[in-house]
This record gives structure tokens, C-alpha cells and sequence, in this order.
């Protein structure tokens, strides 16, 4: 089973609301990520954890809040959000973070819509 | 300059085509490499992973020079269903943090 799994599908917010995102994957992965994106561009990295610690925050603005309760399941927790935060939110596992051999594989995504 | 660089696009080949893409990275001290494939609006997908010469998968052949620092994926004999955007990726320092191409988007017609 190599599947990791995300919900909701589809999220629309205010700009004022407070809104989580959830991922699980039960590939027994130690790694898991969140990333953000825009039509017609790549992935952009938001968020590592490793062994259920946060190892690389690339500087993304504290109405994101991320935290990985158990190794299956990360969340990303949502607060007063802006227009400009519409994208789709990804989120990606891998067996470890570090070493070379570090394949990692992406949930459906959230598509989010910021009002 | 971009890390890994792609040529976007479009690619448009009739059905049974091979089609080369190349990607060039400046890190030389990248590790690992791989192609994901994203259909619009879905997830990337892991399609070959590259960590010495190269690696093939059917129709599907990736090779690496480290020496020119470019990863090339050749698709043979190319079906409508492989219409996509083609996504590089670099491993570049083993901390987790993937550098991805901008992406090139393949188009094939009947």
C-alpha cells in the first residue's frame, strides 16, 4: 500500500475562519511534508518532519501551523488566512528524510479557496 | 539562474513518437534524481528514480551524465494517456528538501 491520503478534498475559508488540513499515510514512513501549489508552477516545500519532529520550516508565515501528532498522520492547521493562500496543499511521505534515496510520494492534495 | 532547469514546452507528438526531454541541474554535488509525472490538477507521481547511470521502466528510460550535470527520460513509442507535465527533481543535499523544475508538458495527439 503505498498510498497516502488527504482531507478534505475541496476547502473554502474566510478570512477570519480556522480550518485544519490532515494527512495519514500507514506506509510506516518516517518522513512526511507539507507543500504548496500554484497552477502551472512545481511544488514548493513548506514543511518537514522527521521522526515526528519538525526539521525544515522554509520560512512560511505562522498562519500556517504544522503538527505531526503520531508518525501516520501530519496536519496543517489553518488561521486567518489571505487570498493569495488559495492553492492546492500537498502532502508527501518518504521512508526517511535524509540520505540520498529519498522518494517521496504525494496525497490527492486539498485545493484550498481563500475568500 | 534556476538549480534544475527544464525546458516547459509544450511537446506536441503524434501517438507512437519518442520523445526526449533534458534537465540540468548546477548542484554538482547532487545525490539522487528523479521524474514525476502530474496529470492537471492531480498529485505528482513517481515515475523512475535515477541514482547511478540510469534506469528503465518499459517505455520509459532515464539516464544521468553527471559529468555535463544533465538527467534526460525518453519515452518510447508514446500513448495519449502519457499527456502530462513531467516534473525533474533533484535530491541535492540529502536533508529532505527535493528542488523541483519548473516542469514540461507533454501533449500527445492521435
Amino acid at each position: 500500500d503505498t498510498e497516502v491520503t488527504q482531507t478534505p478534498k475541496h476547502l473554502v475559508m474566510g478570512m477570519t475562519n480556522k480550518k485544519s488540513l490532515k494527512c495519514e499515510q500507514h506506509m510506516g514512513h518516517r518522513a512526511m511534508y507539507w507543500y504548496k501549489q500554484k497552477a502551472k508552477k512545481p511544488p514548493e516545500l513548506m514543511f518537514v518532519y522527521s521522526y515526528e519532529k519538525l526539521s525544515i520550516n522554509e520560512s512560511v508565515p505562522s498562519r500556517f501551523s504544522p503538527e505531526c501528532p503520531n508518525s501516520s498522520l501530519l496536519n496543517l492547521h489553518l488561521h486567518a488566512l489571505q487570498p493569495e493562500d488559495s492553492a492546492l496543499y500537498l502532502c508527501a511521505s518518504s521512508q526517511e528524510s535524509s540520505g540520498p534515496y529519498n522518494e517521496q510520494f504525494f496525497g490527492p492534495g486539498t485545493r484550498l479557496t481563500v475568500l | 539562474r534556476k538549480e534544475v532547469e527544464q525546458d516547459p514546452g509544450p511537446f506536441n507528438v503524434p501517438e507512437g513518437a519518442t520523445v526526449a526531454f533534458n534537465c540540468t541541474y548546477s548542484n554538482s554535488a547532487s545525490q539522487s534524481f528523479f521524474w514525476y509525472r502530474q496529470d492537471c490538477r492531480k498529485e505528482p507521481k513517481l515515475l523512475m528514480s535515477v541514482y547511478s547511470s540510469g534506469n528503465e521502466d518499459g517505455r520509459f528510460t532515464a539516464q544521468l551524465n553527471r559529468a555535463s550535470q544533465y538527467i534526460s527520460l525518453l519515452i518510447r513509442d508514446s500513448k495519449l494517456s502519457d499527456s502530462a507535465t513531467y516534473l525533474c527533481v533533484v535530491n541535492r543535499d540529502n536533508t529532505g528538501k527535493l528542488i523541483f523544475g519548473q516542469g514540461t508538458t507533454l501533449q500527445v495527439k492521435p
